[in-house]
């Protein structure tokens, strides 16, 4: 399967913990997004990488959260002293350089903070 | 990126058209319109997209008005699997950051 992968796919923690999640991109692909979903809501943006330069983060991504993609390949998100509104369905897209190329979504990884 | 609107509900029966309308009045002469759809607990994936002229792939068709305001989905023969959120978004070209701007979409529904 040459698709985004992530992991893992859920995710149970109590919350004040830290979790980390991953991300593998397409292999050829030079950009990749972290995005945010909660329930009965469409997917809101995070942050965004080119190669390794992370060149967008939205006001959602509060201090608590970290993102980085070390040598351009896959990303790490990182979510620390986790609260219940953490909880959501974190996706991670990937798409090739240039505005007009669609992304390609991985199947998600589900928070849950207890 | 300009907002849009779409229906949050509809149903369609297997084996007919599904026309998912979409309205973007404020769209801009570089943004492009294209669909998504997310089926249940998966990523979303990508449909289709066009700029002025009609498009067409294996997946579906998108017709988009002369005037660019707003456009159709059409899934020709609709079967049970194309039951979920189907996103209409409009994405500025040439921008740096290529980051979708997604609403609430229109949750459609295929029944037997």
């Amino acid at each position: 399967d040459t698709g985004v992968s992530q992991d893992p796919r859920h995710k149970i923690t109590k919350r004040g913990q830290n979790v980390t999640f991953r991300c593998d991109p397409i292999s050829e692909h030079n950009r990749l997004y972290w995005y945010r979903q909660t329930l009965g809501q469409g997917p809101e943006f995070l942050t965004y990488f080119q190669n390794e330069a992370q060149l967008e983060k939205s006001r959602l991504l509060s201090d608590r959260f970290s993102a980085e993609r070390p040598k351009g390949s896959f990303s790490t998100l990182e979510i620390q002293r986790t609260e219940q509104g953490d909880s959501a369905m974190y996706l991670c897209a990937s798409s090739l350089d240039g505005a007009s190329y669609e992304q390609y979504f991985g199947p998600g990884t589900r928070l849950t903070v207890t | 990126d300009a907002k849009t609107t779409q229906p949050p509900s509809m149903d369609c029966a297997e084996g007919r058209a599904a026309n998912l309308p979409c309205n973007h009045s404020t769209i801009s002469g570089n943004e492009y319109v294209y669909w998504y759809r997310q089926i249940h607990s998966q990523g979303p994936q990508y449909i289709i997209h066009g700029l002025k002229n009609n498009e067409t792939n294996e997946m579906a068709s998108l017709i988009i008005t002369e005037d660019r305001k707003s456009s159709t989905l059409i899934l020709p023969h609709a079967t049970l699997r194309d039951t979920a959120v189907y996103y209409c978004i409009v994405r500025v070209v040439g921008s740096s950051a290529s980051k979708i701007i997604f609403g609430s979409g229109t949750r459609l529904s295929i029944r037997p």
